[in-house]
This record gives structure tokens, C-alpha cells and sequence, in this order.
């Protein structure tokens, strides 16, 4: 079975602070994608990803940036974080040969105070 | 981009009933369709492929129709554990799996 898994389930940061979001995927998939979710909003995509020290900018990119160093790991940064970046934020990948189905981790429900 | 529009519910139903969910997408260019489900508070799950002849997978039967650029999910014999919001998906050729995610249509079977 694929796996994706996020560093954290909850995390709590303060206005301000740098947060590093981590993604690893065990099935040597091409791409990754970061998004975040909010009601009444859906999923919002933030970066992607479709190969090593690869990103492209998503929809809303504003505020964020990510790191591809190695194939497996997908990082989302908040340089400064603020409150309205408050959300639950879903990592995803996909094989990228052929394929659309994109397998989600568990997510991360960030509070910034 | 975002142009992937589902009726956002909730669909509050009995065990036992049918239920149809809908979808429009604007991109005519769009060439995969999914339907994904999401559990409270959990990860969206792939649920089913949709293609254009038509697909089934025991209770769930999905259909698109190219011309109407119309997607529909039906759900017979409603069970508890269905409870769940339902997300229409499409992809365009060349995007990379860039895929695009309606809002979810939020269903709620009941005892």
C-alpha cells in the first residue's frame, strides 16, 4: 500500500514563527503536492512538485514555500507565519507515469496564535 | 481554474435510500474524473474512476456525460458508514496530476 505521512497530526505555532511542514512518501511517486483545506473553501493547491529541486507555484502560493531535496520528502515552509494561515494542510503524491490518483497523508491541522 | 461545482448539501438520508450526487466542470479539455471521499477529519480517499461508458462498483455506480460536462455519483441502499463528504475531481491532460477538487457534497445517512 502507498504511504504518505505528515510530521505532525496538530500543531500549534505563534504569529510570526517559521513552520516546516513534512511530507514523505514511501513509492518513489515523481510528484507531490501540498494543499490546504478550509470550509466552505475545498482544497486549495499550494505548490507542487514533479521531480528532485523541482516547484511549481499552485493557486495560492502567497506566504509559503517549498523544498524538494530528495525524491521521497516534500517540505512546506511558512517563512513568517500569521493567523489566517490557520488550516488543515494535506499532503499528497502520485506516481506521475499515467496516473491521476493522488494519495493523501493524514494532514495537519496548524493553529497559528 | 476552479471550476468544478457540486452542490454542497448536506444530503441528510434514510439507510436503505438511494442518493445522487452532481457535478458540472467548465474545462472541456478535462479528461480524467474521479469521485474521492473524505471522512470527518481525515484524508481524502480515492472512491472510484469515472469513465465514459459508465462505471459500477457494487453500490456505487458513477457516469459522465462529455457533452453536458456533467459527472454524477448514485449510492443505492444507503448505509451508515457512507456518511462522508464526496469530492468530484477532474484532471486535464498534460497537468502533471494536477487534479482539480470540487467543495464536497456533504452526505449524512441516518438510522
Amino acid at each position: 500500500d502507498v504511504k504518505v505521512t505528515q510530521s505532525s497530526r496538530y500543531l500549534v505555532k505563534r504569529t510570526g514563527e517559521k513552520v516546516f511542514l513534512e511530507c514523505v512518501q514511501d513509492m518513489d511517486h515523481e510528484n507531490m503536492f501540498w494543499y490546504r483545506q478550509d470550509p466552505g473553501l475545498g482544497l486549495r493547491l499550494i505548490y507542487f512538485s514533479y521531480d528532485v529541486k523541482m516547484k511549481e507555484k499552485g493557486d495560492i502560493p502567497e506566504g509559503y514555500s517549498v523544498s524538494r531535496e530528495k525524491k521521497e520528502r516534500f517540505s512546506l515552509i511558512l517563512e513568517s507565519a500569521s493567523t489566517n494561515q490557520t488550516s488543515m494542510y494535506l499532503c499528497a503524491s502520485l506516481t506521475g507515469l499515467g496516473t491521476d490518483t493522488q494519495y493523501f497523508g493524514p494532514g495537519t491541522r496548524l493553529t497559528v496564535l | 481554474r476552479k471550476e468544478v461545482e457540486q452542490d454542497p448539501g448536506p444530503f441528510n438520508v434514510p439507510e436503505g435510500a438511494t442518493v445522487a450526487f452532481n457535478c458540472t466542470y467548465s474545462n472541456s479539455a478535462s479528461q480524467s474524473f474521479f469521485w474521492y471521499r473524505q471522512d470527518c477529519r481525515k484524508e481524502p480517499k480515492l472512491l472510484m474512476s469515472v469513465y465514459s461508458s459508465g462505471n459500477e462498483d457494487g453500490r456505487f455506480t458513477a457516469q459522465l456525460n462529455r457533452a453536458s460536462q456533467y459527472i454524477s455519483l448514485l449510492i443505492r441502499d444507503s448505509k451508515l458508514s457512507d456518511s462522508a463528504t464526496y469530492l468530484c475531481v477532474v484532471n486535464m491532460a498534460g497537468s502533471q496530476g494536477n487534479l482539480i477538487f470540487g467543495k464536497g457534497t456533504k452526505l449524512s445517512v441516518k438510522p
